[in-house]
């Protein structure tokens, strides 16, 4: 199976920082890589498919970006309401996998 | 709008068998293929499950390949997924969701259903 590596496990900042996570594949998924956001107790939410395409209706200030083995996951201006768990998924493989997450905090 | 409806769940005995209900409404069913995704207390998710939207093509991850099935009835609109000889680590929250295309190949998750828990306990 594919291994994701997301890094790092867990952060905190502040409003309207930058938010950076990366998402690190054992082999090359080419741009077969999401994005999804969880809020605790809800179900996931996707934010990016394809490495870089953004969701209908999910704010601008989320992008993604990458290829082969490097994805990056940026929210250009943290919100509040962005406090969540973010996880990365490939289907390069018809076994889906996921990254162990990201859990995003305010300061 | 796009809705899915989990039901089932519960606490059951390791070795013992459960099933869960997903009914969907608000999207045309039978073109869309379905998953099972997992979530164990405090960890992070794991994929169980695809159903094509035909019903030919059913994927499942290593972990419980051979014990669980998921199927889907589309005259009920309904995706299950029967779980047998169950063992204490298949405790989690167990999400419904929909696949962006049919499920001939499984892409990704763009509708999930609320959860349920499954607890497996003696």
């Amino acid at each position: 199976d594919i291994q994701l590596t997301q890094s790092p496990s867990s952060l905190s900042a502040s409003v309207g920082d930058r938010v950076t996570i990366t998402c690190r594949a054992s082999q090359d998924i080419t741009r077969y890589l999401n994005w999804y956001q969880q809020k605790p107790g809800k179900a996931p939410k996707l934010l990016i498919h394809d490495a870089s395409h953004l969701e209908t209706g999910v704010p601008s200030r989320f992008s993604g970006s990458g290829s082969g083995t490097e994805f990056t996951f940026i929210i250009s201006a943290l919100q509040p309401e962005d406090t969540a768990t973010y996880y990365c998924q490939q289907y390069h493989d018809v076994v889906l996998t996921f990254g162990g997450g990201t859990r995003v905090e305010l300061k | 709008q796009e809705q899915l409806v989990q039901s089932g769940g519960g606490v059951v005995q390791p070795g013992g068998s459960l099933r869960l209900s997903c009914a969907a409404s608000g999207f045309i069913f039978n073109i869309y293929g379905m998953h099972w995704v997992r979530q164990a207390p405090g960890k992070g998710l794991e994929w169980v499950a695809l159903i094509s939207y035909d019903d030919n093509y059913k994927y499942y991850g290593d972990s419980v390949k051979g014990r669980f099935t998921i199927s889907r009835d589309n005259s009920r609109n309904t995706v299950y997924l029967q779980m047998n000889s169950v063992r204490p680590e298949d405790t989690a929250v167990y999400f419904c969701a929909k696949d962006s295309d049919t499920g001939s190949y499984p892409r990704y998750f763009t509708s999930w259903g609320q959860g349920t828990l499954v607890t497996v306990s003696s």
